[in-house]
């Protein structure tokens, strides 16, 4: 299998513009995981899914945030409009029965 | 009281030692306890889980959980400089509560 997938691995935009990224996660694991990471703040879920099922998304930090996941093999994560302050490591991680997650490589934003 | 707790380091041992990492947890209901390894610039990766009482022993890595005492750590013997990373402590209090520490530096000196 080729792991946990994301795209893209880096992302440079201007503040105000709509950033997407996207996970495929391992097949047959039926939990997906998006956390953001920084150094101040550590690695913080901010949604998950079973079953492609929203089931926790107390961690989105507000309406900017959104995150789908139309089937088993994708899901989105959606900032508009993207602000200097969401600059971080955005990580999908995938598992099966929602214990040993596997992570993919990370996407780096980096609002300007 | 955050969940889940770490000593940031940086941790420094000469190469060959032994290093102990700790971490404490603040919910007795918690489960399940993971120890992931994260290179800079690298996602985090599995490398130990444990879910009772004891020591559960993988190589050259040892986890060791006390529930009575909240804590669980891990051990690397015969350290390498390939095993300078940040390692995080992950807790599961619950199916719906899973949590990080903040991750403590190692570094092994050749």
């Amino acid at each position: 299998d080729a792991g946990v997938i994301q795209s893209p691995r880096h992302e440079v935009t201007e503040m105000g513009q709509e950033v997407t990224l996207r996970c495929k996660p391992i097949s047959g694991h039926d939990y997906l995981f998006w956390y953001r990471q920084t150094m101040m703040r550590g690695l913080e879920l901010l949604i998950y899914f079973n079953n492609n099922v929203p089931i926790d998304d107390s961690g989105m930090p507000e309406d900017r945030f959104s995150a789908k996941m139309p089937n088993a093999s994708f899901s989105t994560l959606k900032i508009q409009p993207s602000e200097p302050r969401d600059s971080a490591v955005y990580f999908c991680a995938s598992s099966l029965h929602r214990s040993s997650k596997f992570f993919g490589p990370g996407t780096r934003l980096t609002v300007l | 009281q955050k969940e889940v707790e770490q000593n940031s380091g940086p941790l420094s041992v000469p190469e060959g030692a032994i290093a102990s990492l700790n971490c404490t947890y603040s919910d007795r209901g918690s489960q399940s306890f993971f120890w992931y390894r994260q290179y800079s610039g690298k996602s985090p990766e599995l490398i130990m889980s444990i879910y009772s009482n004891g020591d559960k022993e993988d190589g050259r890595f040892t986890a060791q959980l006390n529930k009575a005492s909240q804590y669980v750590s891990l051990l690397i013997r015969d350290s390498q400089p390939s095993d300078s990373a940040t390692y995080l402590c992950a807790v599961m209090i619950t199916g719906n509560q899973f949590y990080f520490g903040t991750g403590t530096s190692l570094t092994v000196i050749p």
